[in-house]
C-alpha cells in the first residue's frame, strides 16, 4: 500500500461544476495535509493545507479532512479552465518522519469550456 | 530573493559525468528539500536538511547521489556518473517549520537531461 494515494485520472469536469479529488494516506499519525497544484511543466504551489478535522475553505477552494477514515479532500467550486492542472496531494507523517511532506501520484484535473 | 531560486533550469549532460544542482531557498527558512520528478509522475522525496541537525538523506536512490548544504544558506545536489535512468526535474523546496504548519515553497526546478 502506498503512504499516501491518489486516483491519477484524468477527471474531467464541465466549466461550473465542482471538482472532487480524494487521497488516502497509511499513517495514523499524520498530522498535516497540503494540496498543491501543478501546471505542466511548472513548479508546484500551494492551494490548501488542513491539519483540523472539518472543513477548511478559501474562495473556491475547499479542504476536508478525515482522520478517522485517514482521507483528505479537496473541492474546487465553479471550475474553470484555468484549474485545468495537476493536484498532488502532501501528508506530514508527523512524528515518524519530523518536517518531510510524503506525496501522492497527483491528480490529473481538466475542466472543459 | 523573494522566491527558492534553482540554477540551472536546464542541464544537458551525457552518460557519466557528474553534475552539480544548485537550490538558493528563501531566507529564514530553516528547511530544505530535494525531490526527483520523473515525467508524468509524482514528487520523490531525497533529502532533507533541518537547522543544524544531520540530514534525512532517505530519499536518496543510490551512493552516487549526495547533497550539501552550509548552514541555513544554499544546498547543492551533486549526482556522480551519471546514467540515463537520472533524467528528470529535479525541485527544490524551503519552508520555515513550525510545528505541523510546515509549508514547503518550490524552485521552479532543474530539468536534467542525460544523454
Amino acid at each position: 500500500q502506498k503512504e499516501v494515494e491518489q486516483n491519477s485520472g484524468p477527471l474531467s469536469v464541465p466549466e461550473g461544476a465542482i471538482a472532487s479529488l480524494n487521497c488516502t494516506y497509511s499513517d495514523r499519525g499524520s498530522q498535516s495535509f497540503f494540496w498543491y497544484r501543478q501546471y505542466s511543466g511548472k513548479s508546484p504551489e500551494l492551494i490548501m493545507f488542513i491539519y483540523s478535522n472539518g472543513d477548511k475553505e478559501d474562495g473556491r477552494f475547499t479542504a476536508q479532512l478525515n482522520k478517522a477514515s485517514q482521507y483528505v479532500s479537496l473541492l474546487i467550486r465553479d471550475s474553470q479552465p484555468s484549474d485545468s492542472a495537476t493536484y498532488l496531494c502532501a501528508v506530514n507523517m508527523g512524528r515518524r518522519s519530523y518536517g518531510k511532506l510524503t506525496f501522492g501520484q497527483g491528480t490529473i484535473l481538466t475542466v472543459h469550456p | 530573493g523573494a522566491g527558492v531560486s534553482q540554477s540551472p533550469s536546464n542541464k544537458v549532460t551525457e552518460k557519466g559525468k557528474d553534475v552539480e544542482l544548485r537550490c538558493d531557498p528563501i531566507s529564514g527558512h530553516t528547511a530544505l528539500y530535494w525531490y526527483r520528478q520523473r515525467l508524468g509522475q509524482g514528487l520523490e522525496f531525497l533529502i532533507y536538511f533541518q537547522g543544524n541537525s544531520a540530514p534525512d538523506k532517505s530519499g536518496l536512490p543510490s551512493d552516487r547521489f549526495s547533497a550539501e548544504r552550509t548552514g541555513e544558506s544554499v544546498s547543492t545536489l551533486t549526482i556522480q556518473r551519471t546514467q540515463q535512468e537520472d533524467s528528470a526535474v529535479y525541485l527544490c523546496a524551503s519552508s520555515f517549520v513550525q510545528g505541523v504548519k510546515n509549508i514547503q515553497y518550490f524552485g521552479a526546478g532543474t530539468r536534467l537531461s542525460v544523454l
